[in-house]
């Protein structure tokens, strides 16, 4: 089974602060996705990658940015952390494009910043 | 644009139920998911289609590719059904981005 695991399943963090979101696949996937889900809105696409050191951005890539050094790892950044930022954060990857390929989701990631 | 719709947003059952959600798009696809969220976050992959039906357990996925509608049904429903399904489409040529629904919120009552 593939596993993606977030680094943390709660995270608090002050306005202005840079913070770092992990994410790790163990299933050698292409693509890795990086979604934020709001109440009323549901998930929206912030950043996805479909290689190493590559990345396109979504619906909503203001105030973020993502880093893809191995495989197997892709991080997303708040340069700059602000309240509108708080959310859940979910994590997903897939071995090819989502057009027929099924998505391997992270437990996410509820950020609070004050 | 692809615009796709779910329903209905909340559904109450009894222990027992035949359950269906309904999930509608608004240009072609090459692939239709069916998602499952429980309380806590982490989201699970039931189904991906493109055409006809898929069954898993008591979990049934069908679409119509003319019709543009895709349901989910759960048979014989229980209590840990309770959950938001959520509906996403694909299209050829997308390396990335899928199409959410808001989602359907699922109680079902012993």
């Amino acid at each position: 089974d593939v596993k993606v695991t977030q680094s943390s399943r709660y995270l608090v963090k002050r306005t202005g602060e840079k913070v770092f979101l992990e994410c790790v696949q163990d299933m050698d996937h292409e693509n890795m996705f990086w979604y934020r889900q709001d109440p009323g809105l549901g998930l929206r696409l912030i950043y996805f990658s479909y290689d190493v050191k590559m990345k396109e951005k979504g619906d909503i890539p203001e105030g973020y940015s993502v880093s893809r050094e191995k495989k197997e790892r892709f991080s997303l950044i708040l340069e700059s952390a602000s309240t509108n930022q708080t959310s859940m954060y979910l994590c997903a990857s897939s071995l090819g494009a989502v057009s027929n390929q099924p998505q391997h989701f992270g437990d996410g990631t509820r950020l609070s910043i004050l | 644009k692809n615009e796709v719709e779910q329903s209905p947003q909340n559904l109450t059952a009894q222990e027992g139920e035949f359950i269906t959600i309904n999930c509608s798009y608004s240009v072609g696809i090459s692939a239709l998911h069916w998602l499952q969220q429980h309380p806590g976050g982490g989201i699970v992959s039931l189904f991906m289609l493109s055409s006809g039906k898929k069954k898993h357990g008591r979990l049934i996925a069908t679409i119509n590719i003319q019709e543009k509608h895709s349901s989910l049904h759960i048979t014989a429903s229980h209590p840990r059904d309770s959950a938001v399904y959520i509906c996403a489409v694909g299209y050829g040529g997308s390396q990335g981005n899928l199409i959410f629904g808001k989602g359907t919120k699922l109680s079902v009552k012993p």
